[in-house]
């Protein structure tokens, strides 16, 4: 079983539409959770972090967390054609806190 | 100004050869990372150092060195390039090594190397 699992799509959605993006990982101890988008030929950004159980708004974005099922999702309100790109999901690992395992991307393309 | 930098950008060099990708961040941060991305897109952390000590140090072959002069800089040296060493290596740096907000780690632009 992979340490963080997301879904490699890509995953079409329509311009204005509601995107969701789901990873689940293996590791209980873990404390923190991240999305971060990266855009074909540049560097993974940090969108969102999450560090307790619910929900967390940012702008277009919300995070969520449930630490019982081991799942992470983010949420894009109104996507926008600039919101196509992989996103990749990250959780600290429970034995090494500055340890960050990747997922392998979900990659996002949104249709006009 | 940019906050996390690498240079080179790119790197093109022959099998056998030996190269050192530099990194530099003006955040102030405690800690700094190299990750590896491959043809697949998977990124995976190869090292990380706290204030120029070795935290993380991933099963990476020993032809990989990694350098910190001080806590703004990590540099990576790469003896003997293989085939399988291309990739995009990405330098990161967090405020610190512990949970939470700690933890958000920026990175750098990458350096794409190509081993031929």
């Amino acid at each position: 079983q992979k340490e963080v699992e997301q879904n490699s799509g890509p995953l079409s959605v329509p311009e204005g539409a509601i995107a969701s993006l789901n990873c689940t990982y293996s590791d209980r101890g873990s404390q923190s959770f991240f999305w971060y988008r990266q855009y074909s030929g540049k560097s993974p950004e940090l969108i969102m972090s999450i560090y307790s159980n619910g929900d967390k708004e940012d702008g277009r974005f919300t995070a969520q967390l449930n630490k019982a099922s081991q799942y992470v999702s983010l949420l894009i309100r109104d996507s926008q054609p600039s919101d196509s790109a992989t996103y990749l999901c990250a959780v600290n690992s429970g034995s090494s806190a500055s340890k960050i395992i990747f997922g392998s991307g979900t990659r996002l393309s949104i249709r006009p | 100004d940019t906050a996390v930098s690498q240079t080179p950008k790119y790197l093109v060099t022959q099998m056998g050869n030996d190269k050192s990708i530099k990194c530099e961040q003006n955040l102030g941060h405690d800690t700094m990372y190299w990750y590896k991305q491959d043809s697949k897109k998977f990124l995976k952390i190869m090292f990380s150092y706290n204030n120029k000590e070795l935290i993380i140090n991933e099963t990476v072959p020993n032809r990989f060195s990694p350098k910190s002069p001080d806590k703004a800089h990590l540099n990576l040296h790469i003896n003997s390039l293989e085939l399988g060493d291309s990739a995009v290596y990405f330098c990161a740096s967090s405020r610190g090594g512990g949970t939470g907000p700690y933890n958000e780690q920026f990175f750098g632009p990458g350096t794409r190397l190509t081993v031929l």
